[in-house]
């Protein structure tokens, strides 16, 4: 079945600790996000790319980065810089088209961060 | 910055009754405009979108929305509520900057129908 899948499910951070969520998808899509969603603020847009060996900062990049070495993959680090990282994460990917409409998401089950 | 706003957090219904979740986005130019729906235990997923043309759009379950282009506003509608469509709501825009596009969600409704 295609779609996206993020692991892992519930993740544990150590105070100082990096650690980075898995997003993997095999829908051929070139666009993926990553969203932070909290109660009562939505889903907030960390990082995304386009392609391959690309990605932008998002609203609240601040703490997190990326990397797009593949096309179907693209993990999330959060970072020590990330005093807040208490979240639930999601991963999400659209077929890209460059500058025209805006496509449908497919999300991923989500990632819940939690600090220790 | 675009934003956008969702007025109601939280609605509470009774089945059969009519819903309305108002969606507000502040941006000037052309828009693409989403609603979102997170089943409890679910996946984010597509309810409707609006890219051009007829400004009254038709989802999925029974749902519309009306894109009202002098009110900035994209509302969410259905005319008799079921258990089943309670979940949490999401209104989106995309927005284009810098040569690439990016969905701004609002913060959500949670919407709770009582049998």
């Amino acid at each position: 079945d295609g779609g996206i899948t993020q692991s892992p499910k519930y993740l544990f951070r150590k105070e100082g600790q990096n650690v980075t969520l898995s997003c993997e998808q095999n829908l051929n899509h070139d666009a993926m996000y990553w969203y932070r969603q909290d109660p009562g603020q939505g889903l907030r847009l960390i990082y995304y790319s386009q392609i391959v060996n690309d990605f932008q900062k998002g609203d609240i990049a601040e703490g997190y980065s990326v990397s797009r070495e593949k096309k179907e993959s693209f993990p999330l680090t959060v970072t020590s810089a990330q005093k807040n990282p208490t979240a639930f994460y999601l991963c999400a990917s659209s077929m890209s088209l460059g500058g025209s409409s805006g496509e449908k998401l497919f999300f991923g089950s989500g990632t819940q961060l939690s600090v220790l | 910055a675009q934003s956008v706003s969702q007025h109601n957090h939280h609605v509470i219904l009774s089945e059969a009754a009519s819903l309305e979740l108002g969606c507000n986005y502040s941006y000037g130019g052309t828009v693409n405009l989403f609603w979102y729906v997170q089943y409890p235990g679910q996946h984010l997923q597509l309810l409707l979108k609006y890219f051009s043309g007829d400004p009254l759009v038709k989802g999925i379950k029974g749902f519309e929305a009306e894109f009202i282009k002098s009110k900035f506003s994209f509302n969410l509608r259905k005319p008799s509520v079921q258990w089943s469509d309670t979940a949490e709501y999401f209104c989106a825009v995309t927005s284009f900057s810098g040569g690439y596009n990016k969905l701004i969600f609002g913060a959500g409704t949670r919407l709770a129908v009582h049998p």
